[in-house]
Order: structure tokens, then C-alpha cells, then sequence
């Protein structure tokens, strides 16, 4: 089975720093997928990146980036030029194999603050 | 495009009665799924539909919970009856198809509240 852990509750950044996002996972598998979702207090949940497994270059769009280290299992994400608008959970997820489930993390609450 | 759509937005209802939550997926996406988000915690799939047809149920409590997309569109997942754990957020997700790691499209969700 597929686990996800973000260890980080909450986090805080001033508007216009950079903060950077943790992210485990634990897989047997050799082909998946990794995401980060951002789930604003309105709840409508969005996809922000994804990160192919076997692609070793870091995804990026515009102001997010990851920082994928496969061997480790780690998957953070890194936001530069953080804006207000940012604020919200951010889940980290699985999906591998033949299971095409999302597998999430319990999440980070981001807070920008201006 | 209009996005998932999912009604409704909030029920309150109490324990032991049933509720129903409808979703209507992104046009054209054949695969849809249905998530619980309990407070604090990440969504954790119920179910997965490939069209009309249930391919991951495994996680669905099926001694109370039941979920149908008779026509392969949208969907109805039914609590019956709910108990106060039930309390949660369900959200609906839809995808082009399941046989992929496609971008899963979510809608607002349905905060149940069982008191």
C-alpha cells in the first residue's frame, strides 16, 4: 500500500518570499505519478503540478516548482514570490500502478501573510 | 466549461436518516470518483466509475453506503442510514478516463453534517 505523509500542520510566509512545502511517500511501485493539490477555503480543490516518476527533471509552473528525489521518496514544493491568494491546504498525492486512486496526504495549511 | 458540479453544498441531518449527494462530472469525462475528506485530513477515495460500471469499490462501506451512474454521466452516492462518524466532507471528482494518472477535476464538495 501506497502512504503519503506531509509533516508540516501549518506553515506561514510574508507575501513575496519563498516557502517550500514537505512531502514523503512510501511505494513499491515503479511507475506513478506525484501531485500537488491546493484546496483553498472555499474547498474546490485544484491541481497546482505533477511530476512524472520516471522523468528526473523538476517540474515547474510559473512560481511553483518541485524538488523530486527519487531514491529519498521525497517530493517538496517550493513557491517563490508567494501572494496572498496562496493561502490554503496544500495535499500532497499518490497515484501508481494499475490503481489510478489519488492517495493523499493529511495536508499543509499555507498562510501568506502581507 | 463549467467544471463538477455537486449539490448539495451542505446538509444537516440527523442520525439514522438517509441523505443523498448528487454529482454531475465534467462533460465528456468518463471516469468519476467519489472522495470523503473528514476534518483535517486528506480525501480518501469511496468509489471509482469507468462509465456505468464500478471499478474500485473497495473502500465503500457497502452495509450503509451505496452509489449509482446508471447512465454513465453523473452520479448519486446515498448514506442509508448515516451515523454521526458520517460527517465529512464528500467530494466528487471527475477525469477523462481511469486507465491513466490523469488530472483529477474536483467540485466543491458536500459538507454533511450527522448530529
Amino acid at each position: 500500500a501506497q502512504t503519503v505523509t506531509q509533516s508540516q500542520p501549518e506553515m506561514s510566509v510574508q507575501e513575496a518570499e519563498t516557502v517550500t512545502l514537505s512531502c514523503t511517500y512510501d511505494t513499491s511501485e515503479s511507475n506513478y505519478y506525484l501531485f500537488w493539490y491546493k484546496q483553498p477555503p472555499s474547498r474546490q480543490m485544484i491541481l497546482v503540478i505533477r511530476q512524472e516518476a520516471y522523468k528526473q527533471q523538476n517540474a515547474t509552473e510559473n512560481r511553483f516548482s518541485v524538488n523530486f528525489q527519487k531514491a529519498a521518496k521525497s517530493f517538496s514544493l517550493k513557491i517563490s514570490d508567494s501572494q496572498l491568494g496562496d493561502t490554503a491546504m496544500y495535499f500532497c498525492a499518490f497515484s501508481g500502478g494499475s490503481n489510478y486512486k489519488l492517495t493523499f496526504g493529511k495536508g499543509t495549511l499555507l498562510t501568506v501573510n502581507p | 466549461e463549467a467544471g463538477v458540479v455537486q449539490s448539495p453544498r451542505y446538509k444537516i441531518i440527523e442520525k439514522k436518516q438517509p441523505v443523498a449527494f448528487w454529482c454531475n462530472p465534467i462533460s465528456g469525462h468518463n471516469t468519476l470518483y467519489w472522495y470523503r475528506q473528514n476534518l483535517g485530513q486528506g480525501p480518501e477515495l469511496l468509489i471509482r466509475y469507468e462509465n456505468e460500471e464500478a471499478v474500485d469499490d473497495s473502500q465503500l462501506p457497502k452495509d450503509r453506503f451505496s452509489a449509482e451512474r446508471l447512465k454513465g454521466v453523473d452520479s448519486t452516492l446515498k448514506i442509508q442510514p448515516a451515523e454521526l462518524g458520517d460527517s465529512a466532507v464528500y467530494l466528487c471528482a471527475s477525469s477523462l478516463t481511469g486507465e491513466t494518472h490523469n488530472e483529477q477535476f474536483f467540485g466543491p464538495g458536500t459538507r454533511l453534517t450527522v448530529l
